[in-house]
């Protein structure tokens, strides 16, 4: 298994410009999420997904849309990209939702930066 | 709402015994969970405490959870240099979304040699 995977390892923007964060698992999950990790501020929750075609909103969504048509993907799309989105992005899965005993494993991140 | 409370930095000397603290608010979170970062990666499960136990020892490392203060820590016995990370403090999130874990700011270890 390749566990979680992150595209792209890094990435710099200009202020405006769109794009999408791709995070995939082979591990047959139900449930992933995605993160932001800033100085100072520890991980902050941006959305979460129980399954396939079922995604919901965490304590930072704004300026992120995130769709979940397979149970593999799970993209993180940036609609107008800011300054303040810059940031380190996790994307993070885990068997079941409401299993929380169970490992949640984290891929290995993306840096990005917003000029 | 949710808070998970914990010191910013630690420095310890190889071989000492280090101590992480960590506060939380919710009481009715399952478990409670211990992650590791090494730099440039991504956050690795270290442990995790059922709610209903005081105590869980895994190899060098040691959970207490004080369910009245609402405090756990994390002992690392016999320090090393490959211990230094930073150390995050988890609990789950309250309500219907409690699958989702919310996380402490994060500690940041040095084991000086």
């Amino acid at each position: 298994n390749a566990g979680v995977t992150q595209t792209p390892k890094f990435q710099v923007l200009k202020t405006g410009q769109s794009m999408t964060l791709q995070c995939a698992q082979d591990m047959n999950h139900e449930y992933m999420s995605w993160y932001r990790q800033d100085p100072g501020m520890g991980l902050r929750l941006i959305h979460y997904s129980v399954g396939a075609g079922i995604t919901d909103q965490g304590e930072v969504p704004n300026g992120y849309n995130v769709s979940r048509s397979t149970t593999e993907d799970f993209p993180l799309r940036l609609l107008s990209a800011a300054p303040s989105q810059t940031s380190v992005y996790f994307c993070a899965s885990r068997p079941h939702f409401q299993r929380t005993q169970d490992t949640q494993y984290f891929g290995p991140g993306t840096r990005l930066t917003v000029l | 709402g949710e808070d998970v409370e914990q010191s910013l930095f630690l420095s310890v000397r190889e071989g000492d015994s280090s101590v992480i603290n960590c506060t939380y608010t919710d009481s009715s979170s399952t478990y409670l969970y211990w992650y590791k970062q090494e730099p440039g990666a991504g956050l690795q499960l270290l442990t995790y405490i059922f709610s209903n136990m005081d105590m869980k020892q895994d190899q060098r490392l040691t959970v207490l959870l004080n369910k009245k203060d609402k405090h756990l820590s994390l002992r690392i016995a016999d320090t090393q240099t490959g211990d230094s990370a930073i150390y995050f403090c988890a609990e789950t999130q309250r309500g219907g979304s409690q699958g989702n874990l919310i996380f402490g700011k994060g500690t940041k270890l040095s084991v000086k040699p």
